[in-house]
């Protein structure tokens, strides 16, 4: 069955800039997650969605970052502002509820210029 | 505070020799340990969890609560096994986050 799906592949932008980052879960897939991969971070959790809501936004970096997912499907990550800082590739996961198997999208690869 | 420590960035063996890949954390309670991999172009993807206890393309790793560690094996390293790991834990009722060490880049040499 299809993965874990996520758009765009790739995105650079100017700093200043607003971007949104889409993932579309493995259908059924009631948990999902967004992790930041970046040079000399590793992995960093941004934030947990149960259903629609968000009861763990813990790893926002900034209020630049929001996040929001509709239908208990497709999330979306929005940075505001973006600065150079925010470069990195975006990871969203899904599973099938905590505690986790939690299966990864290809990633969004981010670059503000 | 939770970590997870994977004080190697590099380690480089030839194809036979055993490999361990080390994993510390740091977690007040009982957490679930994980191995995530990625290999050169492909998702990252589940290698092992400790509370099912078994053995994934000849890897084991066992949690050593006293030493707060949970070290990844394997008595003879293949060159498909050239990856990067991910120690990963996840904490009582916190949702299933997942909280990553730093990652090992294992390179097998022929």
């Amino acid at each position: 069955g299809a993965g874990v799906s996520q758009s765009p592949s790739n995105k650079v932008t100017e700093k200043g800039k607003d971007v949104e980052l889409r993932c579309d879960p493995i259908s059924g897939h009631t948990a999902l997650y967004w992790y930041r991969q970046s040079l000399g971070q590793g992995l960093e959790f941004l934030i947990y969605f149960q259903g629609n809501s968000a009861p763990d936004k813990s790893g926002l970096p900034s209020d630049r970052f929001s996040a929001e997912r509709t239908g208990g499907s497709v999330s979306t990550l929005t940075i505001q502002r973006t600065q150079q800082e925010d470069s990195a590739v975006y990871l969203c996961a899904s599973s099938l509820g905590p505690p986790p198997e939690q299966y990864f999208g290809p990633g969004t690869r981010l670059t503000v210029t | 505070a939770q970590r997870v420590t994977q004080p190697e960035k590099l380690l480089s063996v030839f194809k036979g020799a055993p490999v361990e890949l080390k994993c510390n954390y740091s977690y007040s309670g009982s957490p679930e340990l994980f191995w995530y991999v990625q290999y050169s172009r492909q998702r990252l993807q589940l290698l092992l969890r400790h509370i099912s206890r078994e053995s994934i393309k000849g890897f084991t790793a066992d949690l050593n609560k006293g030493e707060t560690s949970f070290h990844l094996k394997k008595p003879f390293a293949q060159e498909e096994d050239s990856a990067m790991y991910y120690c990963a834990l996840s904490g009582f009722n916190q949702g299933g986050k997942l909280i990553f060490g730093q990652g090992t880049e294992l390179s097998v040499k022929p």
